[in-house]
C-alpha cells in the first residue's frame, strides 16, 4: 500500500488560511469517509485533530476542518497562529490487508 | 484519564528481536483495537500493525509481516510488539495508540519508546 501524497510544506501568515492536500486512490481515501489528520510538533506525541473526513475532536480548535473530494482530502487551518506550526499528517483506511496508511506529512511554516 | 506508557525499546543488532510493551490505563482497554505506529528519525509516520480486542484479528504492513508480531493481555490492560529479524530501516520511536471506533482514527497515544537497529 503506498503512501498518501501531501506536499513536503506549505507556508502562510498570521491570520490567513492555508489548505494541505491528501491524494490517495479510489481504494482508500476515494472509497470510504474514513480520513484523519494529525498535528505534531516538533519532539512531541501527535494529536489527533480530524476524523471521519471532517469531524473535529472535543477541545481541538474550529479553525481546523477537514473536507474531501474524489480522491483527496484536505486540511484547512484558517486564521493561522504561531503554535499552529507543525507537522501535520494524513491518514486514511483502505479496507487491504494493510488497512491503514499515513500520507509523508506537511511542514506547516507560519511566517 | 487514558494513559499509554510504552516500554522495551532499545538497540539492537541487524537480525536480533526486541520485545515492546504498552501498559494501557483509564478505560476499558479490553473493548477497543489497538495498534503500533513508527516514525523513523527526522521521518513520517507509518502504520505498523493492529489487534481487534480480544486478539482474533491482526493486521500487519508489508514491511513487517512475518517479522513482527502483535498481541495482547487484557487481564494485564497491556500490548505487546514482538519484532524479530530486525533490520536498520526498523529503526525509529514506535507509539502504541487506541482505535477510536467506529472513526478508525488513532484518538491517545503514548509517549513512544525508541528502537535502534545498527551493526
Amino acid at each position: 500500500q503506498s503512501a498518501l501524497t501531501q506536499p513536503a510544506s506549505v507556508s502562510g501568515s498570521p491570520g490567513q488560511s492555508i489548505a494541505i492536500s491528501c491524494t490517495g486512490s479510489s481504494s482508500d481515501v476515494g472509497n470510504y469517509d474514513l480520513v484523519s489528520w494529525y498535528q505534531q510538533h516538533p519532539g512531541q506525541v501527535p494529536k489527533l485533530i480530524i476524523y471521519g473526513v471532517n469531524i473535529r475532536p472535543s477541545g481541538v480548535s474550529d479553525r481546523f476542518s477537514g473536507s474531501k473530494s474524489g480522491n483527496t482530502a484536505s486540511l484547512t487551518i484558517s486564521g493561522l497562529q504561531g503554535e499552529d506550526e507543525a507537522n501535520y499528517y494524513c491518514c486514511a483506511y483502505t479496507g487491504s490487508g494493510s488497512p491503514w496508511v499515513f500520507g509523508g506529512g506537511t511542514q506547516l511554516t507560519v511566517l | 484519564e487514558v494513559l499509554l506508557v510504552e516500554s522495551g525499546g532499545g538497540f539492537a543488532r541487524p537480525g536480533g528481536s526486541l520485545r515492546l510493551s504498552c501498559a494501557a490505563s483509564g478505560f476499558n482497554f479490553r473493548s477497543y483495537w489497538m495498534h503500533w505506529v513508527r516514525q523513523a528519525p527526522g521521518k513520517g509516520l507509518v502504520w505498523v500493525s493492529r489487534i481487534n480486542s480480544d486478539g482474533t484479528t491482526i493486521n500487519y504492513a508489508d514491511s513487517v509481516r512475518g517479522r513482527f508480531t502483535i498481541s495482547r493481555e487484557n487481564a494485564r490492560n497491556t500490548l505487546y510488539l514482538q519484532m524479530s529479524s530486525l533490520r536498520a530501516e526498523d529503526t525509529g520511536v514506535y507509539y502504541c495508540t487506541r482505535n477510536a471506533d467506529p472513526t478508525w482514527s488513532f484518538d491517545y497515544w503514548g509517549q513512544g519508546t525508541p528502537v535502534t537497529v545498527s551493526s
